[in-house]
Formats: structure tokens, sequence, C-alpha cells
């Protein structure tokens, strides 16, 4: 799993501004996965992309967050104007094309630590 | 909804001893998949084993095992001959087998391995 690159691994961010964050996935995976991990809790499942699409975008929050996997590039989630409850460890993870009949797994990388101050 | 339970917020085992890590999840659903994940003091998030609903053998990797118990909705952790290493976050996660990217994770349980 050291093979799904994030950065910036550290982040800081006053009140207002935007905040981008990058995540390459391992070789040969397709399907990347952001993941939002709060102080003292479990990661919870944000949105899920494709090259060029958004698969599932469930998890994230409606206003301010977008995500983007573009065909060429990292993919990117970009947090607008940025609230002090921001302030989370944001995981990305990629996984080869999901089998229905084996299940998946996913692959997570280091994180990125964002603070708003 | 899945909900997944893990009720040891911290546990503490001396190196070279056994420890057990309990994980309880509810739904549903027949098939899905449950895994354990390792967060270090690094921050990363290791997957340390998986197991598959549909699967009555228990999974093991190395000095890890599960005991899945479905009918109960249980899944704990064993690890076996702890080391200074082990020390770290242990998440439970569930994935649906419909859409298995979407784990549902616990709150974890910090784990404290003593010289």
């Amino acid at each position: 799993n050291a093979g799904v690159m994030q950065n910036p691994r550290h982040l800081v961010r006053r009140r207002g501004q935007e905040a981008r964050l990058r995540c390459s996935p391992m070789k040969g995976h397709s399907h990347v996965y952001w993941y939002r991990q709060l102080p003292e809790e479990g990661l919870k499942f944000m949105v899920y992309l494709q090259k060029e699409n958004i698969i599932d975008e469930s998890g994230m929050p409606k206003e301010r967050f977008s995500a983007e996997f573009p065909k060429e590039g990292p993919s990117i989630l970009r947090i607008q104007q940025v609230v002090r409850g921001d302030s989370a460890a944001y995981f990305c993870a990629s996984s080869p094309l999901p089998k229905k009949s084996s299940g998946n797994t996913i692959y997570f990388g280091e994180g990125s630590w964002l603070t708003v101050v | 909804a899945q909900t997944v339970t893990q009720s040891q917020p911290e546990m503490s085992v001396q190196e070279a001893e056994t420890v057990t890590l309990s994980c309880t999840y509810d739904t549903s659903e027949n098939n899905y998949y449950l895994f354990w994940y390792k967060q270090p003091p690094s921050r990363q998030m290791i997957l340390v084993i998986r197991q598959e609903a549909y699967k009555q053998q228990n999974a093991t990797e190395n000095r890890f095992s599960v005991n899945f118990q479905k009918a109960a909705k249980s899944f704990s952790l064993k690890i076996s001959d702890s080391q200074l290493g082990d020390t770290a976050m242990y998440f439970c996660a569930f994935g649906s087998g419909g859409s298995n990217y979407k784990l549902t994770f616990g709150k974890g349980t910090l784990l404290t391995v003593n010289p």
C-alpha cells in the first residue's frame, strides 16, 4: 500500500482559504477513493472516482468539497473556504477493477493532515 | 445502514503474549467482507487481514488470525506472540458485497504492547 502517494502530508490553512490534496493511485489501479478521519474517529467514506468520472459521492459534504480524477495526473480533493471543522486526516485509497465475485481490497495512502487555524 | 462496534477503546499486552481485539457489526446483508486495518503512530492505514463472509474458514496471516462468527456478527482479531511494533490503533471495517469500496469503520482500539 506504500504505492498510493498522497501529498502534501501536512497542510495548514487559515479559515476561508482553499485546500487541495493530491493522490496518485498504485500502479495499475484505476479506481480512487477518498476517506476522512476526524479526531478520535474511524475513517468515513467520501467519494469514489474513476478516470474522469465520479462514481459515488454519497459521503461528500454538499458544499465546499469537490473531487476529480482527470485523464492525466493525480486525483484532487478540493476544499473551498475551509473551516476549523475541516481539520482532519484525508486518506486516499486505490484498487484495481472491483470484482463482485471476489470482492475488492482497497489500499490506503499515508494520509494528508489538514489543520485549519 | 451497517454499523461496526469496537467495544474496547484501549488494550495492552505484554510482549510475546497473545491478545484478542473484539469487533461486532450489524447488517442485513449475506454477502460482505470484513477487514482489520492497523494504524501505527506514523498514521498510515495498513491492511492486516481480510475475511469473506461466505467463507467458513477463519482467515490467518502469520501471527494474525480472526475468529469470524457469522451468526453472532462477530469478527475478533487475535495477535499471537505480540511484538513492540504491533503497538497501533486497530480498526475493524465492513464492506458490503454490493459496494465493497465503501467501508464502514469502527472507532478503533488502541493496542499498546509493553516490553
